[in-house]
């Protein structure tokens, strides 16, 4: 399965600033995807990332608010815009070859929202 | 409305102590059901992938069933690395985005 990671691995932030948070894998793969875990909660999905246009995103998550970029087939980032409390979580990026295909998850990147 | 049940919310148990946790899921056209372990402070780990009823698939001291509602994740002799919480997730034939369970908390005692 391919190696992800994920930078950084936990930051300390100030109400209304922003982070951008990078997924790297080390090979090519067809999607990724942005995830929340809340504390003690399970995953929501944010967005699919598509390479060369515009993420997709669910219901409740916004592009003004979380960013995304996708400029190949290995990378990605998401940016948490104006940041508040209520954005403390941890953040993942997962791949897979297809939609169809089992998620292979990254280590995830903690934000605490001062 | 598609969603996926886990239950117990945590079990406690000896080492060497077998038991089963469950996934329960409603869904319109199950396309596949996936069985992830989450260490504290880390990316959930895959597992298993089960597509039909009937189907089983083993690794180390963990093995998964699948009926037409349910899921069962059977913990043979569980040791304390054993401990985790454990994600169970649905796939339908319609969409991609996969449906998540709460997750059971596992902790094996030594």
């Amino acid at each position: 399965s391919a190696v992800i990671s994920q930078k950084p691995s936990r930051d300390i932030c100030q109400r209304g600033t922003s982070l951008t948070i990078q997924c790297q894998v080390d090979s090519q793969v067809t999607m990724m995807f942005w995830y929340r875990q809340q504390p003690g909660q399970s995953l929501t999905l944010i967005a699919t990332a598509n390479q060369g246009s515009e993420a997709t995103y669910e219901s409740g998550f916004v592009i003004d608010k979380f960013p995304i970029s996708r400029p190949n087939l290995t990378f990605s980032t998401l940016t948490v815009s104006n940041m508040s409390p209520e954005d403390s979580s941890i953040y993942l990026c997962s791949v897979a070859q297809t939609g169809m295909d089992e998620q292979f998850f990254g280590p995830g990147t903690r934000l605490t929202v001062l | 409305e598609d969603q996926v049940t886990q239950s117990p919310e945590a079990l406690r148990l000896q080492e060497g102590e077998s038991s089963s946790l469950n996934c329960s899921y409603t869904v319109s056209g199950l396309r596949g059901l996936f069985w992830y372990r989450q260490d504290p402070g880390k990316g959930p780990e895959f597992l298993f992938t089960l597509y039909s009823a009937g189907e089983e698939k083993e690794k180390e001291r963990l093995k998964a069933t699948l009926t037409k509602k349910e899921s069962f994740l059977h913990i043979t002799a569980p040791k304390p690395e054993d401990s985790a919480t454990y994600l169970c997730a649905v796939q339908a034939n319609s969409n991609y985005q996969l449906i998540w369970g709460a997750g059971t908390k596992l902790i094996i005692k030594p």
